[in-house]
């Protein structure tokens, strides 16, 4: 079992949306903060957005502010990245990883194998 | 501004054990923080929490080879009887009240 699997990666134009969706299994989903990652090719990793457990509080990193959100079901154990306006530089994997308590300012404790998303004409 | 700085890269030999580190920038000394290992062509794998005090919490299968330690604003992954599967990028991470997500840069290890 997977305990976490990212869906809906690809190739984008720029300008265009994408959603990305987690599904998550063997934890008990609405109990901890999640966050998205990402890393381009050949690259380090970049903290994108997060979600508190509620879902109530969410924050994102200065280079996607206004273009991304970060939504949550907890109903059906669902993260979601809705990318909107996509640059070149949005290019990367992105990871949906799990925090190891309720609020995203946590250490990071289980990892999705990825989805990769290209921007490009 | 709370920024991780590691080294590029490390090697060591099959067999042998390598200490990698993960420094603090001043004001920061007491900050915990959490070891990533990421294999070739791999999602990233949580390692272990080391708090300032040096204590780690590791994860889920994560062998006893492996082990962390503290010391000023220092944090150490130890990794001993090094294993070809060993080959890696580990990062650091950080965390704190109005700190989201820090990480170093990593640190590629060959194992030779």
């Amino acid at each position: 079992e997977v305990p976490l699997l990212e869906s809906g990666g690809g190739l984008v134009q720029p300008g265009g949306s994408l959603r990305l969706s987690c599904a998550a299994s063997g934890f008990t989903f609405r109990n901890y903060a999640m966050t998205w990652v990402r890393q381009a090719p050949g690259k380090g990793l970049e903290w994108v957005s997060g979600i508190s457990n509620s879902g109530g509080s969410t924050y994102h990193a200065d280079s996607v502010k206004g273009r991304f959100t970060i939504s949550r079901d907890s109903s059906r154990n669902i993260l979601y990245l809705q990318m909107h306006s996509l640059r070149a530089e949005d290019t990367a994997v992105y990871y949906c990883v799990k925090a190891s308590s309720g609020w995203y300012e946590d250490a990071f404790d289980v990892w999705g194998q990825g989805a990769m998303v290209t921007v490009s004409s | 501004q709370l920024v991780l700085t590691q080294a590029p890269s490390a090697s060591a030999s099959l067999g042998a054990s390598v200490k990698l580190t993960c420094t603090l920038n001043s004001g920061h000394s007491n900050f915990a923080i959490a070891w990533h290992q990421q294999q070739p062509e791999k999602g990233p794998r949580f390692l272990m929490k080391i708090s300032a005090g040096g204590t780690h919490n590791k994860g889920d299968g994560i062998p006893d080879r492996f082990s962390g330690s503290s010391s000023g604003a220092e944090r150490y992954l130890t990794i001993s009887s090094l294993q070809p599967e060993d080959e890696a990028d580990y990062y650091c991470q950080t965390w704190g009240t109005g700190i989201r997500g820090v990480f170093g840069g990593g640190t590629h290890l060959t194992v030779l």
